[in-house]
């Protein structure tokens, strides 16, 4: 079946450090990828999105991620996150071979401490 | 103009009984999707609209559930016969275009409670 994997459920990390959340899709041909973030107590948000062009996308408050094709990966970056990056990170892909449905990961539960 | 509205914001329901969700999407959007968040289970698609077609319900978990959208616009989500599996936080999103090709703008939920 047709899939999207976020390797880690839970996160916790210092102010300043570095975050890389993974996220694997096992969908053929044309994708479209995005990284969404769920405050607490707010609803899911866009941070960034990849179509096409260069792999390597910047969204808002710096994060930014990779589309590598030949693994299927679409990890996401910051180089040092802030307390007010604690939130829920999810992977979203669309396939063009599966419709135009957008199929998320589990999500991952970031938590930096002060 | 205003967001992704859906209502209502909690229910609580006793096992058995039927509940309705509904959901604006913002104006002019084509597409809305229905997803279900569970603790520890991620977001799970339901269905997706494009106009008033449902191309995609390969997501329906059983035939309790249906989905209908008038208009073009608002949506309402239909659980028949409740059971406590159904707890969650239901997820709405609409977005331009075709759907998976534009990002999606959420609600904030209805968080249900089957007891």
């Amino acid at each position: 079946a047709q899939s999207v994997s976020q390797h880690n459920h839970h996160v916790i990390l210092s102010e300043a450090a570095s975050l890389e959340l993974g996220c694997n899709y096992s969908y053929g041909g044309t994708v479209n990828l995005f990284w969404y973030v769920q405050y607490p107590g707010q609803h899911l948000q866009l941070l960034l999105k990849y179509f096409s062009g260069d792999p390597l996308v910047k969204g808002i408050k710096g994060f930014e991620a990779e589309f590598i094709k030949s693994k299927f990966s679409f990890n996401l970056r910051k180089p040092s996150v802030q307390w007010s990056d604690t939130a829920e990170y999810f992977c979203a892909v669309n396939a063009r071979a599966a419709g135009n449905k957008l199929t998320f990961g589990g999500g991952t539960r970031v938590l930096v401490k002060p | 103009g205003a967001g992704v509205s859906q209502s209502p914001s909690n229910k609580v329901t006793e096992k058995g009984k039927d509940v309705e969700l509904r959901c604006d999407p913002i104006s002019g959007h084509t597409a809305l999707y229905w997803y279900r968040q569970s603790l520890g289970q991620g977001l799970e698609f339901l269905i997706y609209f494009q106009g008033n077609s449902a191309p995609d319900k390969s997501g329906l978990p059983s035939d309790r559930f249906s989905a209908e959208r008038t208009g073009g616009s608002v949506s309402t989500l239909t659980i028949q016969r409740t059971q406590q599996e159904d707890s969650a936080v239901y997820l709405c999103a609409s977005s331009w275009g075709q759907g998976g090709d534009s990002p999606l703008h959420f609600g904030n939920g209805t968080r249900l409670t089957v007891t």
